[in-house]
């Protein structure tokens, strides 16, 4: 089915390792988003992309990875996890600037 | 520089009532202004959206929201409010003329009381 898929949806891990939550979108959409939402801050833009081969920080990168080799796929990769980067994550794609983004699901990552 | 803020961050009221949700926004350029509303469990949907022309915009689910530049307001009205009704809801601004990204307020709770 088309849409925006994020894998795993639940994920646990401990401190140090590393983990990479997955995005893929079927719409061949330009940009695409990686947010974080806790309590008391909204969503916080981790990273983004504008096309395959270019990313760009948000307002929270430190301590993640991207990349986009494809148009649909834009992992994120939390190289050593800290317990501060339990959270819950989401993915989302847009056509064009001014259009509205569509999000994934979700994967909440705790980090024991 | 783009800031979003929602006025409570808990909302409730009963079945039937009028819903008011509130966001104010600033913004060095046009502003380009979402509400988006999200479920237990799921991402972000979206309600409605204003970047140019008519300034009441309709969205689904009944919800519409005025875009006044005087006041820097967007605010997300629903005549009735349904159980189904409940959730969180996002206010957001484009950021700038910077490619598609969305600065977002922290949200309101909204509870429908029977």
């Amino acid at each position: 089915d088309a849409g925006i898929t994020q894998s795993p949806r639940y994920k646990i891990t401990e401190t140090g390792r590393q983990v990479t939550l997955m995005c893929h979108q079927t719409w061949s959409h330009s940009y695409m988003f990686w947010y974080r939402q806790d309590l008391g801050h909204g969503l916080r833009l981790i990273y983004y992309s504008a096309a395959a081969d270019i990313t760009d920080k948000g307002e929270v990168p430190d301590g993640y990875v991207v990349s986009r080799s494809k148009t649909e796929n834009f992992p994120l990769t939390l190289e050593s996890a800290t317990r501060s980067q339990t959270s819950v994550y989401f993915c989302a794609s847009s056509t064009q600037g001014d259009q509205p983004q569509h999000f994934g699901d979700g994967t909440r990552l705790s980090i024991l | 520089a783009q800031s979003v803020t929602q006025l409570g961050s808990h909302v409730s009221v009963s079945e039937g009532a009028l819903v008011l949700l509130r966001c104010n926004y600033s913004s060095s350029v046009p502003p380009y202004l979402f509400w988006y509303v999200q479920y237990p469990n799921q991402g972000l949907q979206l309600l409605l959206k204003y970047t140019t022309g008519a300034t009441l915009v309709k969205g689904i689910n009944g919800f519409e929201a005025e875009f006044k530049k005087s006041e820097t307001s967007f605010h997300l009205t629903k005549p009735s409010a349904h159980m189904s009704d409940a959730a969180e809801y996002f206010c957001a601004v484009r950021r700038g003329n910077q490619g598609g990204k969305l600065i977002f307020g922290q949200g309101t709770e909204l509870s429908v009381k029977p």
